[in-house]
């Protein structure tokens, strides 16, 4: 069992949709969890960041966390043609330290 | 201010070559990681690099070496390149004074071996 499971689509939505991307997690001593956006042929972009259990939102982005299930949420709000892009969820913590581990990624494509 | 920056931008190299990779953190970070991510998945960690000593190490072997200089800035060197070594290698960047796990991520150098 990978230690982060992320569907990798790709998954295809209108312009303005709501977007629900997903992963789950094995180890409960994680405590980070980020959610990075890369476009093609760039790096990883840091989106969001949240620590523990709850929400957080920036924008039309919300992260959701749920310790409890081992699931971790980002939603796009009003999605943009701009948005498309490969989504990758990451956790660190416990004794992983500095190390993120990311899930496969999922690709996204918001078509006008 | 200047994000995280890597060279080359582009590497072909053969098998049983060696590669060096630079890398150069975002001001005021003193901490830099790297990742390898072969296409369609998502980033490996290969190690962390603070204090000019490796912090921690993932699973890849020996052949991957690294090193960082008294400015922050690191390198990451392939010895004895396999065709499986062919992907996008990234540096990220992160302050131990703030959130360790927030990094971020340099645009990489796509090495390809043939």
């Amino acid at each position: 069992q990978k230690e982060v499971e992320q569907d990798p689509g790709p998954l295809s939505v209108p312009e303005g949709a709501i977007v629900s991307l997903n992963c789950t997690y094995s180890n409960s001593a994680f405590q980070y969890f980020m959610w990075y956006r890369q476009y093609s042929r760039k790096g990883p972009e840091l989106l969001m960041y949240t620590y523990s259990s709850g929400n957080k939102e920036d924008g039309r982005f919300t992260a959701q966390v749920d310790k409890s299930s081992k699931y971790i949420s980002l939603f796009i709000r009003d999605s943009q043609p701009s948005d498309s892009a490969t989504y990758l969820c990451a956790h660190a913590g416990g004794t992983s330290y500095g190390k993120l581990t990311f899930g496969q990624g999922t690709i996204l494509t918001v078509h006008p | 201010d200047a994000g995280v920056t890597q060279s080359p931008t582009h590497l072909i190299k053969t098998r049983g070559q060696q590669v060096t990779l630079r890398c150069s953190p975002k001001s005021g970070h003193d901490t830099v990681s790297w990742y390898q991510q072969a296409l369609g998945q998502g980033p490996q960690f290969i190690f962390q690099y603070y204090e000019e000593e490796e912090r921690q190490r993932g699973n890849f072997p020996d052949r991957f070496s690294g090193h960082q200089f008294p400015n922050y800035s690191s390198e990451l060197n392939v010895n004895a390149l396999l065709l499986g070594d062919s992907a996008l290698y990234l540096c990220a960047s992160s302050s131990t004074t703030s959130a360790p796990y927030e990094q971020y991520f340099g645009p990489g150098t796509r090495l390809t071996v043939t």
